[in-house]
């Protein structure tokens, strides 16, 4: 069973202080990975998909990499309005016809001015 | 922008009484979801459509049906609500993109079962 686990649950940063958040998963046959940022009240906001080992992407302060076995979404100088939820998650290549994607619980970031 | 709309945006519904949530787009993408979002847990798959008339169940999907007779349109129907299916339901949609597919998020419609 595909499953996926992000740390840690909740992070508060200072303004400026770079950390990364942890996504750790177990799939069959990585089709992709995806990244998400929620606001409360709020869809999930989509930002990057990985497909494969050593892939890197940026987005403004975000990078996010990828290895076989986890991909790490690294916040540098972070501001109070990088404050969000983000999420993980997987599709395997096994996936069926509904291309069934695996979601973690998510991260809780706090960006403290 | 992924031009999703999502309706109602809240409700608050009595236990046993049907309920219908409304998922539109504007773009004619062929693959729609419906997942729900509960505290500790991820989102999961309620059901999905791989186009008119073309729908089947995901990981959630007891108590729930849904019906898609247009591209646009995507319904997700509670025949008779229960409190366990309070939540926040959100709808999505698959872009094709040259390196593979995405999935885009709508606003979310949050589901009070009384």
């Amino acid at each position: 069973e595909d499953q996926v686990t992000q740390s840690p649950e909740a992070l508060r940063l200072q303004e400026g202080e770079s950390s990364s958040l942890n996504c750790s998963y177990t799939v069959s046959g990585l089709r992709g990975l995806f990244w998400y940022r929620q606001d409360p009240g709020k869809g999930p906001e989509f930002l990057f998909t990985l497909y494969s080992a050593g892939e890197e992407k940026e987005k403004e302060r975000l990078k996010a990499t990828l290895t076989k076995k986890e991909s790490f979404l690294h916040i540098t100088a972070p501001k109070p309005e990088d404050s969000a939820t983000y999420l993980c998650a997987v599709q395997a290549s096994n996936s069926g016809g509904y291309q069934k994607v695996t979601f973690g619980i998510g991260t809780k970031l706090q960006v403290i001015p | 922008d992924a031009g999703i709309t999502q309706s109602p945006r809240h409700k608050v519904t009595e236990t046993g009484t049907p309920v219908t949530l409304r998922c539109h787009q504007t773009e004619n993408h062929r693959y729609m979801y419906w997942y729900r979002q509960d505290p500790g847990h991820g989102l999961r798959l309620i059901h999905y459509s791989y186009g008119v008339k073309d729908t089947d169940k995901g990981e959630v999907s007891d108590g729930y049906s849904v019906s898609r007779s247009k591209t646009e349109d995507f319904l997700l129907t509670l025949e008779s609500a229960t409190s366990s299916q309070t939540s926040v339901y959100f709808c999505a949609i698959r872009f094709r993109e040259l390196s593979g597919n995405t999935i885009y998020f709508g606003e979310g419609s949050w589901l009070t079962v009384v």
